[in-house]
């Protein structure tokens, strides 16, 4: 069936190193979303990818979406333990009308 | 403006009753997905409505049901809850009909003993 995979599934880093999180579907992709979902929390959405080989920049975060438009990554430039969560990608198939199909998540703990 | 908002925060029944999970979408929204996180996991998709009608069904038995209201509220249902239901229920609204980005509100938590 339709699957995102989404690796690693936990990383543990010191505060200020960077990290990243990749995301990859076996279909192609009319966009993908990215949410944080701190413990306790709900997913928060961050942003949205559409085009193909898109970079978006929030802040100290960098969010790309392959040429193919079927993986994509988010990347933290010198983490703080406010980035403590659980990032996950979830994607739109092209042939879908809103169905999001959810990575399983990767959990960063930032160590201070 | 009001997020999505849901009710109730937290629910514990027994196995083999019936629940009732309620979503208000945020204002301007017309598109309501339900979503069931089990401890550890993504977000797996249940159904999605749009102009009170389910448009998209996920991989859930029959026992889970839905309906969308004219002011775009919905509620999920679940009959002959068992153990493995015990989850963290998500409703997401988006505008246009669900390719775009949804917000999520803050579940409900289903506990089945």
């Amino acid at each position: 069936g339709q699957q995102v995979m989404q690796i690693p599934q936990y990383q543990h880093v010191q505060e200020g190193e960077d990290f990243t999180t990749y995301c990859n579907s076996s279909t192609t992709l009319s966009n993908i979303q990215w949410y944080k979902q701190r413990p306790g929390g709900h997913p928060v959405f961050l942003i949205q990818l559409v085009k193909s080989g898109e970079v978006k920049k929030q802040k100290r975060l960098t969010f790309q979406f392959g040429e193919a438009k079927k993986n994509s990554s988010l990347h933290i430039t010198a983490t703080q333990t406010t980035d403590v969560g659980t990032y996950f990608c979830a994607g739109i198939l092209s042939s879908n009308t809103g169905k999001l199909i959810f990575g399983q998540g990767t959990t960063l703990q930032v160590k201070p | 403006d009001a997020g999505v908002t849901q009710s109730p925060t937290h629910l514990i029944k027994t196995r083999g009753q019936q629940v009732t999970l309620r979503c208000s979408p945020k204002s301007g929204h017309d598109t309501v997905s339900w979503y069931q996180q089990a401890l550890g996991q993504g977000p797996q998709f249940i159904f999605q409505y749009y102009e009170e009608e389910e448009r998209q069904r996920g991989n859930f038995p029959d026992r889970f049901s839905g309906h969308q209201f004219p002011n775009y509220s919905s509620e999920l249902n679940v009959n002959a809850l068992l153990l493995g239901d015990s989850a963290l229920y998500l409703c997401a609204s988006s505008p246009g009909g669900g390719r775009n980005t949804q917000y999520f509100g803050p579940g409900t938590r289903l506990t089945v003993l």
